[in-house]
């Protein structure tokens, strides 16, 4: 079955605009987690959604940075006024998130933002 | 959430075993084991998973000591195209707590 996708796969903008980014989770996959990667670095947990629940916020660096999840299905992480040291890869991934589950995430390819 | 530390790096050469190993002291009772690898330009993907003594599957052993503070991913006879990071998590299965990634191990394979 399709996996995780992401769009754009590349992102190129100028300082001070806003972007969105979009991430379709696999069918069915209750839980859904952002996470920022810069070159080299391990993965930066940003937000999570598990189903009908409160999300998860806590790792959003700042108020420009939120994100929606319509539907229980597709979401979009928007950023505001973009800085340059917002350039990354930004990963979304998604599971099952049944309790007791194995919560295997699932990845997306990734958006590579280059802010300029 | 249990931190959980790895080597940065490691090096190995092709057909060699490679053991990867993981702390986290602080493991709770109902916390699992879980690693992932990623390639570059490519998100993680998932591995092995593990609760106690030793889990195998066809790309990897995963090995839990009884105080299962630790844990060691083993890679049998590594080839170029393991060369990767490898991502140790710990975590309850079934809360709402989300996985959460460290910086994981690079590990690089030399032919």
């Amino acid at each position: 079955g399709a996996g995780v996708s992401q769009s754009p796969s590349n992102k190129v903008t100028e300082k001070g605009k806003d972007v969105e980014l979009r991430c379709d989770p696999i069918s069915g996959h209750t839980a859904l987690y952002w996470y920022r990667q810069s070159l080299g670095q391990g993965l930066e947990f940003l937000i999570y959604f598990q189903g009908n629940s409160a999300p998860d916020k806590s790792g959003l660096p700042s108020d420009r940075f939120s994100a929606e999840r319509t539907g229980g299905s597709v979401s979009t992480l928007t950023i505001q006024r973009t800085q340059q040291e917002d350039s990354a890869v930004y990963l979304c991934a998604s599971s099952l998130g049944e309790p007791g589950g194995s919560k295997t995430q699932y990845f997306g390819p990734g958006t590579r933002l280059l802010v300029l | 959430l249990a931190k959980t530390t790895q080597p940065i790096s490691m090096d190995s050469y092709e057909g060699q075993e490679v053991n990867i190993t993981c702390s986290h002291n602080n493991i709770a009772t109902n916390d699992y084991i879980t690693w992932y690898q990623q390639f570059p330009s490519q998100g993680p993907r998932f591995i092995i998973q593990g609760y106690k003594t030793k889990v195998t599957n066809e790309v990897a052993s995963l090995f839990i000591p009884a105080d299962r503070k630790s844990s060691t991913l083993s890679l049998p006879r590594v080839s170029l195209s393991d060369t990767a990071v490898y991502y140790c998590l710990v975590g309850d299965r079934g809360g709402n707590t989300p996985l959460v990634f460290g910086k994981g191990t690079r590990l690089s394979v030399i032919a």
